[in-house]
């Protein structure tokens, strides 16, 4: 079965950074290029980056070039999401998802954790 | 950047009803466009891809139609576990990757 578990989200001050986590099991993580995409409250989806099954590639929207980092360490099944400056818009609900055999969409989705930019 | 447009924005329907949801993109992304279901406190739940295939394990009720900037989700009879939000996502042209606004499909 296919798990994707985030964490590290939290209540953060406007400025500061924050990494988040995604443990993946149930499938050949070093196959797939991984995505995340976030949900603001009460929102619809918008899609953040997403990294190649080894790295060589990756992507951003432009709400987040610059300040955030998408990475992976296919040793230990898990992508990562460094979010620096961060600002009250980047409040969210924060997915992984795992690409599809189809590149660009998603076949399995974490829970989410929850990001909160507030002073 | 290619704009998804859905709609409408809710749609009210009684059980055992037909569902007729609508997507636009700016410009044509082939069949390079999929659809997923979002319950309340759930993730999103990928239901169909190139614009037409269901996802494993999606019931046959749901099918969509259409190619280039015009796209239809239908669900033919809608069941109590039906009623969520419903988004398309394009990933013909990309980054970046690029949803609808959603569709909320209510009990009427």
């Amino acid at each position: 079965e296919v798990q994707l578990v985030e964490s590290g989200g939290g209540l953060v001050q406007p400025g500061r950074s924050l990494r988040l986590s995604c443990a993946a099991s149930g499938f050949t993580f070093d196959d797939y290029a991984m995505h995340w995409v976030r949900q603001a409250p009460g929102k619809g989806l918008e899609w953040i980056s997403d990294i190649s099954w080894n790295s060589d590639t990756v992507a951003y929207a432009d709400s987040v070039k610059g300040r955030f980092t998408i990475s992976r360490d296919n040793a230990k099944n898990s992508l990562y999401l460094e979010m620096n400056s961060l600002r009250a818009e980047d409040t969210a609900l924060y997915y992984c998802a795992k690409e599809a055999v189809v590149r660009g969409c998603f076949d399995y989705w974490g829970q989410g954790t929850l990001v909160t930019v507030s002073s | 950047e290619i704009v998804m447009t859905q709609s409408p924005a809710t749609l009210s329907v009684s059980p055992g009803e037909r569902a007729t949801l609508s997507c636009r993109a700016s410009q044509s992304v082939s069949s390079n466009l999929a659809w997923y279901q979002q319950k309340p406190g759930q993730a999103p739940r990928l239901l169909i891809f190139g614009a037409s295939t269901r996802a494993t394990g999606i019931p046959d009720r749901f099918s969509g139609s259409g190619s280039g900037t015009e796209f239809t989700l239908t669900i033919s009879s809608l069941q109590s576990e039906d009623f969520a939000v419903y988004y398309c996502q394009q990933y013909d042209y990309w980054p970046p990757l690029t949803f609808g606004g959603g569709t909320k499909v209510e009990i009427k």
